[in-house]
Parts: structure tokens; sequence; C-alpha cells
């Protein structure tokens, strides 16, 4: 079975710096990795995914994510954030039949401060 | 670009009556799953299809929630009686599709159902 913690429940951010949102994991068998964004009343979009290769993964909107095995971390990163990026964060995870739920963390709501 | 439709967006019901839900996964899609978010929480999965199979519902409360994708493209998710605590966003998502030989097991996420029972 698979866990995902995510470190913070709010990070607050003045716009034009850079954030980092943590996700940290569990997992006895090797994993796939996301980041979702949810708009209020909205389904959830993906952000970026890590599935094998480079452990630096771009996605959209700027954002991206490093895999660290040792460390069992994703952690989500965007060096300028906008007004527009206030929402909440999920990290998941699947193990890699590919075709199995995703195991949500809690979410982290990013507010970014003008 | 293809979507996953949900319906309705919104749904307020009282306690104990019953209340149901559609969605229309990506043409395609061979895969359905039926999340529930509560608020402040992350989605955590009722029950997932393989076309008109169950594949996964062992967190689903039998005992009112029922699922049903009959010919393997949209699905249904009833809820009889509906209790206090299922006030939730109900998410409907997709996937297992193949393009050009290769299989994708991408999640796409439908709007989701806010319910709120009174």
């Amino acid at each position: 079975a698979q866990s995902v913690t995510q470190l913070d429940s709010q990070v607050p951010v003045f716009e034009e710096a850079p954030v980092e949102l943590r996700c940290n994991y569990s997992s006895s068998v090797s994993v796939y990795l996301f980041w979702y964004v949810q708009y209020p009343n909205q389904g959830l979009q993906l952000l970026l995914k890590y599935l094998s290769g480079s452990t630096l993964v771009k996605g959209i909107n700027g954002f991206e994510a490093e895999f660290n095995k040792s460390q069992t971390s994703f952690h989500l990163r965007k060096p300028s954030v906008h007004i527009s990026d206030t929402a909440e964060y999920f990290c998941a995870v699947s193990d890699l039949s590919g075709n199995t739920p995703l195991v949500f963390g809690k979410g982290t709501r990013l507010s970014v401060i003008a | 670009e293809a979507e996953v439709a949900q319906s309705p967006r919104y749904k307020i019901t009282e306690k104990s009556q019953a209340v149901a839900f559609w969605c229309d996964p990506i043409s395609g899609h061979a895969t359905l799953y039926w999340y529930r978010q509560i608020l402040g929480q992350g989605p955590e999965l009722l029950v997932q299809f393989q076309d008109e199979s169950v594949v996964d519902d062992s967190q689903l409360p039998k005992d009112r929630f029922s699922a049903e994708r009959l010919k393997g493209v949209d699905s249904t998710l009833k809820i009889q009686p509906a209790e206090l605590g299922d006030s939730a966003m109900y998410l409907c998502a997709s996937s297992l599709s193949l393009y050009r030989d290769r299989v994708s097991y991408e999640q796409y996420f439908g709007p989701g159902t806010r319910l709120t029972v009174t």
C-alpha cells in the first residue's frame, strides 16, 4: 500500500516570489508520482508526472518537480508565482501497473498575495 | 479536447433521500474511477471499473452506495439514503487509452459533483 504526506496544509507567498510545495511518499514498491492542481469547485488538472528517466520533471504553468528516491520525496517548485496560481495542489502516487487508483495527499493550499 | 463530463455540478438533498450522479468518460477510455473528496482532504477511491466490470469497490459503503457502468461507457453512482456525512465532492476520472500503439494510464478528471446533504 502507498501513502502520501503533504507537509504543509497552507502556503502563503507573495506574487513573483519562488515557492516549494513538499510531498513525501511511502511505498513498498516502485511508484509513479503526480502533482494535480484544483481550482475552487472544479476537478483536478494534471500539472506534471514522473514515470521514469530524468528525476527533474517539467510541467505546465512553469511548475517543475524533482523525484528523490532516497528521500522518497517529490517536491513541487515554481521560481515566480502569479496570482492565478492560487489553488489547491495535490500530490499523488500509483503503483507501476499504471491502471490503478491514485493515492492522494491531503493537499496544500497555495495563496499568492499581491 | 475531449473531456470527462459529469452532472449535475451541484446537488442539495435532504438526508434519507436518494441521489444519483452521472459520468461520461472520454471516448475510448476503458477504465473509470469514482472518487470522493471531503472538504479539506484529498480524493479517495470509491469504485473502479474496467469496461463494465467492477475492479475495486472495497471502499464503497455498499449498504447505501451503488455504482454501475452497464454498457462499459457512462456510469451512475447512487446514494440511498443520503446521510449528512455524505456531503462532499464526487469526482469521476477515466483512463487507459491506446494512441498510436502507446498505452496511456493518465487519469483525466471531470469537474465533479458537489453534494450537500441537509
